[in-house]
């Protein structure tokens, strides 16, 4: 099984704050790797595929980085619609999660 | 816009079987560039990958439940469907049916159904 380890569990920050969020796999996964925003009662929903190719109709303050067992994602200046929930995946054998972080206003 | 809308009953007993299908509109389930999926989430806690299927069939199973599942595909109904047997409280949560991009993230998402397994 590969295991994916979130990096921060939950973050603070203000709005217009830069911050990043650390992805670790524990093997090497390439860089197939996805990151989702998951806001309260809501589905996740998709913001990037292969560790830095943003899906269409998120915004570019989002950004990804990363190959084989580190990643991050990084928010360039927080909106107050981005405090929400953050998941990686890999998709280099099955599939699985993060165990996500919350990203909360300050 | 594609949808996809989960339903299936919202309380289940113990040692019983869960079942849910997914509703596919605005799209076809028999595209060959996806497969479809399922995902849970127990309460506040993260995202498990259950299963996939294909629209021919063709299914794989997380290896920790793959015991207990079987995923199921009705292409005249737009339809998947996934049932896990003896349930136990630890499968209370949230589930999720989803397209699965050949590559394997997850693009569309249905709202979830929240199972909760009690007697």
């Amino acid at each position: 099984d590969i295991q994916m380890t979130q990096s921060p569990s939950t973050l603070s920050a203000s709005i217009g704050d830069r911050v990043t969020i650390t992805c670790r796999a524990s093997q090497s996964i390439s860089r197939w790797l996805a990151w989702y925003q998951q806001k309260p009662g809501k589905a996740p929903k998709l913001l990037m595929s292969k560790a830095s190719t943003l899906e269409s109709g998120v915004p570019s303050r989002f950004s990804g980085s990363g190959s084989g067992t580190e990643f991050t994602l990084t928010i360039s200046s927080l909106q107050p619609d981005d405090f929400a929930t953050y998941y990686c995946q890999q998709y280099e054998s099955y599939y699985t999660f993060g165990q996500g972080t919350k990203l909360e206003i300050k | 816009q594609l949808q996809l809308q989960e339903s299936g009953p919202g309380l289940v007993k113990p040692s019983e079987t869960l079942s849910l299908t997914c509703t596919v509109s605005s799209g076809s389930i028999s595209s060959s560039s996806h497969y479809w999926g399922w995902i849970r989430q127990p309460p506040e806690k993260g995202l498990e990958w259950i299963g996939s299927i294909y629209y021919s069939g063709s299914t794989y199973y997380n290896p920790s439940l793959k015991s207990r599942v079987t995923t199921s595909v009705d292409t005249s109904k737009n339809q998947f469907s996934l049932t896990l047997s003896s349930v136990t409280a630890a499968d209370t949560a949230v589930y999720y049916c989803a397209r699965l991009k050949l590559e394997g993230d997850f693009d569309y998402w249905g709202p979830g159904i929240l199972v909760t397994v009690s007697s």
